[in-house]
């Protein structure tokens, strides 16, 4: 079954230190890879996307993600967190062109990063 | 351009009744993708409408319905509501087949 796997519920990290959430995903041949943010009360917004080539995408606001074919996982990353990056994370999969499953997201169950002062 | 609109943002409605969700895509958007959000079960997919048509559906009762017109506008509706519906319904566009999903700020349903 196609399945994503956010293995960190809650993470708090200080601010100004790095952030790394952890995405594993099943899905039968290579998907389309997502990371989404959502602040409370609001929808979802973009942080990133992989479809193919370069396994090492950069996103806004200074986050980048990493694709590992070996390991099923597509990890979000940033150098340095600041307090407004405080949201719930979530990691997503799609079909590829010409799949049947059209406009459908699987997603994780999310991360809520918590950021200390 | 402008982002994807959903309207109304809040709805109170009782057990039994029915209500109807509008989402407006990005414009030149012609798919456009319901999600439920729940604490429970997180984000799950209900259907999606490409050019008028169903073209997918999640694991959901009948009582969840959805139809899209032809300038790309879709409505979602459900019947005869449960406390279970409670929950943030999110609509996203894409412009294309399997392309990036762009999210509405949702509307927020209670039932009472």
């Amino acid at each position: 079954a196609q399945s994503v796997t956010q293995p960190d519920i809650h993470i708090t990290v200080s601010e100004g230190a790095s952030l790394e959430l952890r995405c594993n995903y099943s899905y039968g041949a290579t998907p389309y890879l997502f990371w989404y943010v959502q602040s409370p009360g609001q929808g979802l917004q973009l942080l990133l996307k992989y479809f193919s080539g370069d396994t090492l995408v950069q996103g806004i606001k200074g986050f980048e993600a990493e694709f590992k074919r070996s390991q099923s996982s597509f990890n979000l990353r940033k150098p340095s967190v600041h307090w407004s990056d405080a949201a719930e994370y979530f990691c997503a999969v799609g079909p590829q062109h010409g799949s049947s499953n059209t406009g459908k997201l699987i997603f994780g169950q999310g991360t809520t990063l918590q950021v200390k002062p | 351009k402008a982002g994807v609109t959903q309207t109304p943002r809040y709805l109170i409605k009782t057990r039994g009744q029915q209500v109807t969700l509008s989402c407006s895509p990005i414009s030149g958007h012609r798919s456009v993708s319901w999600y439920q959000q729940t604490p429970g079960q997180g984000l799950q997919f209900l259907f999606e409408y490409f050019s008028e048509t169903q073209r997918n559906k999640g694991n959901f009762p009948g009582r969840f319905s959805g139809r899209q017109f032809s300038n790309s506008r879709s409505e979602m509706n459900v019947s005869t509501l449960e406390l279970g519906d409670s929950a943030l319904y999110l609509c996203a566009s894409s412009s294309r087949d399997q392309e990036t999903q762009y999210f509405g700020p949702g509307t927020r349903l209670l039932v009472l």
